[in-house]
């Protein structure tokens, strides 16, 4: 499979735990971004990497939100202290060049 | 505050007819505006692009028409088939970190549905 890989695909976590999220980019891209969308919007920036970088990083990503990127290959995403606000589809992309390629997301529904 | 506005939230039409999607931009440091095109469970895959350069560009039964002096843009569906019913994103790029990547600026979606 040469797309973005995300997992979990659904997360149902209470109110106050941490969740982490995993990106898998197309192996030969060196930029990696997260998106966060809530329903019945568009995806909002949250942060972006080149290789293992940061470089980066939207308001909307509190200090409850962490991203990494080790290695400049795969890339988490964690939460922690969840609120229900927090509650949208995570959305990973990757790309060479000007041209993104989004995965499939994962929706985080907090209760 | 929403740098590109979208309309209309959604729209039905029948097979074979010619949905217009419109969007609007207030920032000038965008320099390239993709649509987006993303069913349910999936993430947005790219449809068409256009630089503001072009006034009109055509890929298959999609056209983005550009409008530079007015920031406006829309996508139209040739033909538009069932298959095409989804919700279509408009989006505005520019670059950051030093020209090193770019971020999209998404519009609020259209909820395309096409009737056999």
């Amino acid at each position: 499979d040469t797309g973005v890989s995300q997992d979990p695909r659904h997360k149902i976590t209470k109110r106050g735990q941490n969740v982490t999220f995993r990106c898998d980019p197309i192996s030969e891209h060196n930029r990696l971004y997260w998106y966060r969308q809530t329903l019945g919007q568009g995806p909002e920036f949250l942060t972006y990497f080149q290789n293992e970088a940061q470089l980066e990083k939207s308001r909307l990503l509190s200090d409850r939100f962490s991203a990494e990127r080790p290695k400049g290959s795969f890339s988490t995403l964690e939460i922690q202290r969840t609120e229900q606000g927090d509650s949208a589809m995570y959305l990973c992309a990757s790309s060479l060049q000007s041209g993104y390629t989004f995965g499939s997301g994962t929706r985080l529904t907090v209760v | 505050q929403q740098q590109v506005k979208q309309s209309p939230q959604s729209l039905i039409v029948q097979k074979g007819g010619i949905p217009i999607i419109n969007c609007a931009y207030e920032n000038t440091a965008f320099d390239y505006f993709p649509w987006y095109q993303q069913f349910p469970g999936k993430g947005p895959a790219l449809l068409i692009a256009i630089r503001p350069d072009v006034s009109e560009k055509k890929e298959g039964r999609f056209t983005i028409s550009f409008n530079k002096s007015a920031k406006q843009f829309s996508l139209h569906i040739m033909d538009s088939q069932p298959g095409d019913s989804a919700t279509y994103f408009c989006a505005a790029s520019r670059t950051i970190s030093s020209g090193s990547a770019r971020q999209l600026t998404f519009g609020s979606g259209t909820q395309l549905t096409v009737l056999p």
